[in-house]
């Protein structure tokens, strides 16, 4: 069973940083590209970021280009969103998710992290 | 940047009846459109993929149609558990990867 589980979500002031994590089992996390999507309070869905399979290639959001970073532990089935100067619009829930294999598509989502800032 | 447009924001329906959600493109995305199902408190979950392809485990009354840049999600007899709201997103011209705004089913 495909699982995924984020983890690091709090409250954070604007210009702070926080490092999110994705645990995955469940599937060979080396083969498959990975994704971030979050979700403001009421709103819709808001791709922020993929890194392929082996983490070689990354791609980012404008909105976030430039603040956060994407990455990934094959070793460890592990990946990672580190957040810098954070702003209040970027308070959401945090989901990271599994491509398909012919990419593109996101095929399991994680439960979410809440992230806030907030002064 | 592809913009996803859904109509309606919101459709109210009773069990039984038959939901038929619109998604429109900015530009063609040929069929690499995909639907998702979003429940409250929950993760999205993957429906249809290439406009037409029904993902693992989910139910034949769900079916996809559409390419270019006009797209259908059709439940053919809505159940209870499928009042939710509905996603759909493209990766025709990525990045980025692109969402509509949503299509909110309620019960009527």
């Amino acid at each position: 069973e495909v699982q995924l589980l984020e983890s690091g979500g709090g409250l954070i002031q604007p210009g702070g940083s926080l490092r999110l994590s994705c645990a995955a089992s469940g599937f060979t996390f080396s083969s498959y590209a990975m994704s971030w999507v979050r979700q403001a309070p009421g709103k819709g869905l808001e791709w922020l970021s993929t890194i392929s399979s082996s983490g070689n290639n990354t791609y980012y959001a404008d909105s976030v280009k430039g603040r956060f970073t994407i990455s990934r532990d094959n070793s460890k089935n592990t990946l990672y969103l580190q957040m810098n100067s954070l702003r209040v619009e970027d308070t959401a829930v945090y989901y990271c998710a599994k491509g398909t294999r012919k990419g593109g598509y996101l095929d399991y989502w994680g439960q979410g992290t809440l992230v806030t800032v907030s002064s | 940047e592809i913009v996803l447009t859904q109509s309606p924001a919101t459709l109210s329906l009773s069990p039984g009846e038959r939901a038929t959600l619109s998604c429109r493109a900015s530009q063609s995305v040929s069929s690499f459109l995909a639907w998702y199902q979003q429940k409250p408190g929950q993760a999205p979950r993957l429906l249809i993929y290439d406009a037409s392809n029904r993902a693992t485990d989910i139910p034949a009354r769900f079916s996809g149609g559409g390419s270019g840049t006009d797209f259908t999600l059709t439940i053919s007899s809505l159940e209870p558990e499928d009042f939710a709201v509905y996603y759909c997103q493209q990766r025709r011209n990525w990045p980025p990867y692109t969402f509509g705004q949503g299509t909110k089913l309620e019960i009527k």
